[in-house]
């Protein structure tokens, strides 16, 4: 199986700043990751996907990096807005031919001050 | 493009009652998984279906059940309803395995 963890239960930034929210995988053949964001009474939003085979991936104001030597993932932030205040998950795939299943970490909770 | 859509939004049931939730992937999406989010556990797995099949299950009671239809759209079922099953159970579609998995809104489920 995987096993997901995040760094910090919460992050406080000031409107402006960049946002680095970090998570460690146990499973090294973990192959897919996905980057979610919740906020309070909605279901998870996708961010950004990274595959195995990159180091990095940029979307629009967010990075995803990954480390595959020490297990870690991060999400940057860059700007962090008011709206980015919510809940971030890391989620890990592991390669299956048969199903498509995600190990969450527990999450951490951004709050940006204006 | 319509998003997952998950109904219904909210439920309260008594314990020992049995309880049904449906999934309405993305057009085109055949795998849907189903999570279960609270505070103490986040999300964990409870089942993914592809084509109508169950296809991977994890570590969840027999009461947790479900199916999928041959338009892909799914539902949940827990019987003998527990008040450690209230959480907010929330629905997955994905094209295929390893790819982009979205979710849906959620049913938040208390259980009295």
């Amino acid at each position: 199986g995987e096993s997901v963890g995040l760094h910090l239960p919460t992050l406080s930034v000031q409107e402006g700043d960049n946002s680095i929210i970090n998570c460690a995988y146990s499973n090294s053949a973990s192959d897919y990751f996905i980057w979610y964001k919740q906020e309070s009474g909605k279901g998870p939003q996708f961010i950004i996907d990274i595959r195995s085979n990159m180091d990095k991936r940029q979307g629009q104001r967010v990075t995803v990096l990954l480390n595959k030597t020490v297990k870690h993932l991060s999400l940057q932030i860059a700007a962090t807005q008011p709206g980015d205040s919510a809940v971030y998950f890391c989620a890990a795939a592991l390669p299956s031919n048969t199903g498509n299943q995600f190990y969450f970490g527990t999450g951490t909770s951004l709050t940006v001050i204006p | 493009k319509a998003g997952v859509t998950q109904t219904p939004r909210y439920l309260i049931k008594t314990r020992g009652q049995q309880v049904t939730l449906s999934c309405s992937p993305i057009s085109g999406h055949r795998s849907v998984s189903w999570y279960q989010q609270t505070p103490g556990q986040g999300l964990q797995f409870l089942f993914e279906y592809f084509s109508e099949t169950q296809r991977n299950k994890g570590n969840f009671p027999g009461r947790f059940s479900g199916r999928q239809f041959s338009n892909s759209r799914s539902e949940m079922n827990v019987s003998t309803l527990e008040l450690g099953d209230s959480a907010l159970y929330l629905c997955a579609s994905s094209l295929r395995a390893a790819t982009e998995a979205f979710f849906g809104q959620g049913t938040r489920l208390t259980v009295v």
